[in-house]
């Protein structure tokens, strides 16, 4: 199976903090994308990097950040944490050309009280 | 351990229909979803189905659940060329887990 790794798998932070999640793409893949996950809502875009940029950002506060780094692994930070940020995160690699395909880790699931 | 299988690719002439199948192994499973991604495109979602449901319709799209087989499937009525994508399956479970299948590739031709 697709190997993208995201750590930490579980995570439980209390409201106010930030917090930083992190995913390794497959090897060779330039392209991250994350997306926050609730029931019944689906998957929401958060953004999408490809050589350390941003390249596409979906419609969430400013409180949601990313980043990519030179390896391609990416960090998701989310500050001042709301009770509704719980949620399943999930990042997607790619290589990040009009053809590819998605392939998704497992997930950090975030719960904050 | 948790799988979501599914074929990867399907061919089909415009105006046909088409079904994507998928398989899962948990059984835990609350919602399944259905997401397309379209060319250079992130993951949009395009319907799901709550795991007590046998059944959802939505336009042209119609999911059907066969729980005791852990077999989901997404019918395209009358699909055209802008339906041409890769469709994926996922399950979400009760533990807050989501597992997703490698997705299959539909190609319609004119």
């Amino acid at each position: 199976k697709a190997g993208v790794t995201q750590t930490p798998r579980y995570l439980i932070k209390t409201r106010g903090q930030q917090v930083t999640l992190s995913c390794s793409p497959i090897s060779g893949h330039r392209s991250v994308s994350w997306y926050q996950q609730t029931p019944g809502q689906g998957l929401q875009f958060l953004f999408e990097y490809f050589s350390e940029t941003q390249r596409n950002k979906g419609n969430f506060p400013g409180r949601f950040s990313g980043r990519q780094f030179s390896n391609s692994r990416s960090e998701m930070n989310v500050s001042t944490l709301e009770l509704g940020d719980s949620a399943l995160y999930l990042c997607a690699s790619s290589s990040g050309t009009v053809e590819s395909r998605a392939f998704f880790g497992q997930g950090t699931r975030l719960t904050v009280v | 351990g948790e799988d979501v299988e599914q074929s990867l690719f399907l061919s089909v002439r415009e105006g046909d229909s088409s079904v994507i199948n998928c398989t899962y192994t948990d059984s835990s499973s609350t919602y399944l979803y259905w997401y397309k991604q379209e060319p250079g495109a992130g993951l949009q979602l395009l319907t799901y189905i709550f795991s007590n449901m046998d059944m959802k319709q939505d336009q042209r799209l119609t999911v059907l659940l066969n729980k005791k087989d852990k077999h989901l499937s997404l019918r395209i009525a009358d699909t055209q060329t802008g339906d041409s994508a890769i469709y994926f399956c996922a399950e979400y479970t009760n533990a807050g887990k989501s597992t997703f299948g490698d997705g299959t590739t539909l190609t319609v031709k004119p």
